[in-house]
Order: C-alpha cells, then structure tokens, then sequence
C-alpha cells in the first residue's frame, strides 16, 4: 500500500521556467491537499481539494495553479517559477472529511529555483 | 481564524532527558489535536492525537493531554532517544474542516 506519492523527489529550475508536480493517493480518500514548508513558517496550505472536481485556495496560493484529475490525482503547476518558490513541497490526503481523522504525507519535492 | 502556536526551536538534550514541546491553539468548536513528526528526508508522519478534551494521545512513549481550559496539546516523554531527533508539529482539524492547521514546528537534537 503505497499511501501518498509524489513525484519527483528533487527538482532544480530557473527562473521562469514551469513545471508540475504530482500527487496520488491510493486510499481512495476525498480530500487532497498541497503544502509548502519554509525554515521557521511551518507548513503553509497553498491550495486544496475538498473532492474531486473542487479546489480552493489556501494560506498562500500565488504563483500555483493545481488540477484535481480524478480522485486519485492532485498536481500542483508553477507556470513561471520564481527564488521565492525555493520550498519542499508536500502533498497530502486525510483520511476522512471529519475532524478528528489524520493526514497522510507523501515523502515531499524539495525544488530550488535559480 | 484557527492557528497552533507551538515553542521555537531547536531543543537539545542530552539521551535521558525529559522531554516537554508546548504547544497552544486558537480555535471556533471543538478541534481534534495532533503531533506529527519529520524524520530527516521524509515526509510528516502522525505521532499522536486526541479528539476531545481531556483525551490522552500517546504512542511511542510521547504524551499529550488535551486541555480545554488552557487550549494546550504540550508533547512529552518521559527518556529520550537519539532516535527521537526530528521535527515536531503541533497541528489541529477543525470538526466538518477540510484543512489542517500546523504550527511552525520545534526541532529536536539529542545527544547520546
């Protein structure tokens, strides 16, 4: 049971360039999120999905469009990457849409925009 | 809105030592609270949690005791490991919420 994947693992652009990175769960959960994590600011949500066929922005969405494909599926796009998206990104996906249920983490992309 | 203030890092103990995180929260309803932790290279992992107050949330030999009156989860153990160098999250879900919460995460070195 793979859980949550991501890929890729490392990614190294420049200025201006695009990409995507990509998310799935096998759990066959709802709800998929995506998160950027910064020395000292924790794990900030950029945008997520409450089901399949939604997505909303969360704490700091600029600069990312997302796709949610199919239930699966979650991919987070940098149309025009910039220094300041220097991050490790995280996807993840509760278990449940109720409170009390955990998140489960992919392994994360540490990308570096120079 | 919602938000998990949790004590700033790095913390570094000597193996043995006692462990305490604090973390504190602000939050509408009734939360459920959680401690997740980092290993190097890896992605966030579920520690811990506790769903109404007054639960205990243990497992691994960490503890937390959600506390309604002082809207505290604080994280501790008892003797820690040099396997227990990570880092910590405080984080909190919000009944009916899509989104969890985090604090900014505390750091743990410890020394053998």
């Amino acid at each position: 049971n793979a859980g949550v994947t991501q890929t890729p693992k490392f990614q190294v652009l420049k200025t201006g360039q695009s990409m995507t990175l990509q998310c799935a769960q096998d759990m066959n959960h709802n709800s998929m999120y995506w998160y950027r994590q910064d020395p000292g600011m924790g794990l900030r949500l950029i945008y997520y999905s409450a089901s399949e066929g939604t997505t909303d922005k969360g704490e700091v969405p600029n600069g990312y469009n997302v796709s949610r494909l199919n239930k699966r599926e979650f991919s987070l796009r940098l149309e025009s990457a910039a220094p300041s998206q220097t991050s490790v990104y995280f996807c993840a996906s509760p278990g449940q849409q109720s409170g009390d249920t955990e998140a489960f983490f992919g392994q994360g992309t540490r990308l570096t925009v120079v | 809105g919602d938000s998990v203030t949790q004590m700033e890092g790095p913390v570094t103990l000597s193996e043995e030592a006692f462990l305490t995180i604090n973390c504190t929260y602000t939050a509408t309803g009734y939360p459920s609270l959680f401690w997740y932790v980092q290993y190097p290279g890896e992605g966030l992992q579920l520690l811990l949690k506790a769903t109404k107050a007054d639960d205990k949330g243990s497992n691994k030999g960490f503890e937390a005791t959600y506390r309604k009156e002082t809207t505290s989860f604080h994280l501790e153990k008892g003797s820690v490991q040099v396997s227990d160098s990570a880092v910590y999250f405080c984080a909190l879900r919000n009944t009916g919420g899509f989104k969890t919460i985090f604090g900014a995460g505390t750091r743990l070195f410890v020394k053998a």
